[in-house]
């Protein structure tokens, strides 16, 4: 089945970039996700790329798709304490099949 | 209003004793599923369902059962909780819509945080 890794924890200065990356196997994806959680909260959507393209920008986020290797990386410009959080990487199986997350990258903010 | 709610949002249990977990959607969504997440293992199915009269293990049903009641309603029962069940519990929707091709955004509920003594 799908598999999908990325590093448990990142820490990063104020104002600074962030690089979340996450590796997934199934060469069939057609989108892929990332998901924040906030502390105590649910899930929800932050963007997605269609697997076509290589790219996407939208803001502070920028996701980079390297469908050769399956490496899937979100940059987070000028990070600010408001996006301390989990982040988790999301692949289905198949398009027609429930997202496999990874383990989920914690995000920590100093100020 | 939440679109997607999940009851309780906190329970204590003991070892042995039944729970029900509920989730209820108001976003007209076909396809609901439940998850758990564990610190450090992410967020692993537990069961999905499709439809009201579909139903379908996930990667770590053993110890759970599920009812679709109604397209809106979807509950996780512990038939039996045991302490390594201590976990937060949480419910997505989902829906293909036509024209979308597979772009499958799950929506989540806030969770239920259970703890089983």
């Amino acid at each position: 089945g799908e598999d999908v890794e990325q590093s448990l924890f990142l820490s990063v200065r104020e104002g600074d970039s962030s690089v979340i990356n996450c590796t997934y196997t199934d060469s069939s994806s057609t989108y892929l996700y990332w998901y924040k959680q906030e502390p105590g909260a649910g899930l929800q959507l932050l963007t997605y790329i269609f697997s076509n393209m290589d790219m996407k920008q939208d803001q502070r986020l920028t996701v980079l798709l390297n469908k050769k290797d399956k490496h899937l990386s979100l940059r987070i410009a000028d990070t600010q304490t408001g996006d301390s959080a989990i982040y988790f990487c999301a692949d289905p199986n198949s398009g027609n099949t429930p997202l496999v997350f990874g383990k989920g990258t914690r995000l920590s903010v100093i100020a | 209003d939440a679109d997607v709610t999940q009851t309780p949002r906190n329970r204590i249990t003991k070892t042995g004793k039944r729970i029900m977990l509920e989730c209820s959607q108001t976003k007209g969504h076909d396809r609901m599923y439940w998850y758990r997440q564990d610190p450090g293992l992410g967020l692993r199915l537990i069961y999905y369902s499709f439809d009201v009269k579909d139903i379908n293990k996930g990667e770590i049903s053993d110890g759970y059962s599920v009812s679709r009641q109604a397209q809106a309603k979807f509950s996780l029962s512990l038939e039996s909780a045991i302490p390594n069940q201590t976990a937060l519990y949480f419910c997505a929707t989902s829906d293909l819509k036509p024209g979308q091709g597979v772009y499958n955004e799950q929506f989540f509920g806030p969770g239920t945080r259970l703890t089983v003594l």
